[in-house]
């Protein structure tokens, strides 16, 4: 069964910085690309960030480029976030999701349970 | 980079009833669409991806239908379990790879 468990969430002042972490089984990791999506309170869902299996490609939005990091350990099948210059508006849950395929297309299958970030004085 | 606009916001429908949630892309996306399910508190699921396949362990009553820019995700026969929001998402140009705003499915 595959598994995704985010951890590293919680409150930052704005303008600080948190790494948030995934950890994955059940599947040969290397082989997958890995996201960030992320919901504002009561709001709908926002891609965040994918890294390639084989880290060589990674992607951002608009709105997290060059304060957002993207990385993973395949030895250690992780996936990591690192954010920085945090904002009121990065408020959310930020959950880890697998590319579904193998192929070309990116959708998200299965997703983690989310780990909760508060950017707030 | 493609918006995606559902309709409507929220659908009242009675347990039994079908339900009928629309999703619209701002230019073609082949078929190359999925849904999601989120119960309060939980993560997304899966539901159907290249528009029509139903993801594994997916119940027959949901299904999906729609190429280019017009898609529709049917409920034929709603459960207490299926009460939830449903986000579509398409994934033919990305990134980013971008999602609707949601319908919320509530008990009528």
């Amino acid at each position: 069964e595959v598994q995704l468990v985010e951890s590293g969430g919680g409150l930052v002042q704005p303008g600080g910085s948190l790494r948030l972490s995934c950890a994955a089984s059940g599947f040969t990791f290397s082989n997958y690309a890995m996201n960030w999506v992320r919901q504002a309170p009561g709001k709908g869902l926002e891609w965040v960030s994918t890294i390639s299996g084989n880290t060589v490609s990674t992607y951002y939005a608009d709105s997290v480029k060059g304060r957002f990091t993207i990385s993973r350990d395949n030895s250690k099948n992780t996936v990591s976030l690192q954010m920085n210059s945090l904002r009121a508006e990065d408020t959310a849950v930020y959950y880890c999701a697998k590319k579904a395929s193998g192929g070309a297309y990116n959708w998200f299958d299965p997703w983690g349970q989310g780990t909760p970030v508060t950017v707030s004085s | 980079e493609i918006v995606m606009t559902q309709s409507p916001a929220t659908l009242s429908v009675s347990p039994g009833e079908r339900a009928t949630l629309s999703c619209r892309a701002s230019q073609s996306v082949d078929s190359n669409l999925a849904w999601y399910q989120q119960k309060p508190g939980q993560a997304p699921r899966l539901l159907i991806y290249d528009a029509s396949t139903r993801a594994t362990d997916i119940p027959a009553r949901f299904s999906g239908s729609g190429s280019g820019t017009e898609f529709t995700l049917t409920i034929s026969s709603l459960q207490s379990e299926d009460f939830a929001v449903y986000y579509c998402q398409q994934y033919n140009k990305g990134p980013p790879w971008t999602f609707g705003q949601g319908t919320k499915v509530e008990i009528k």
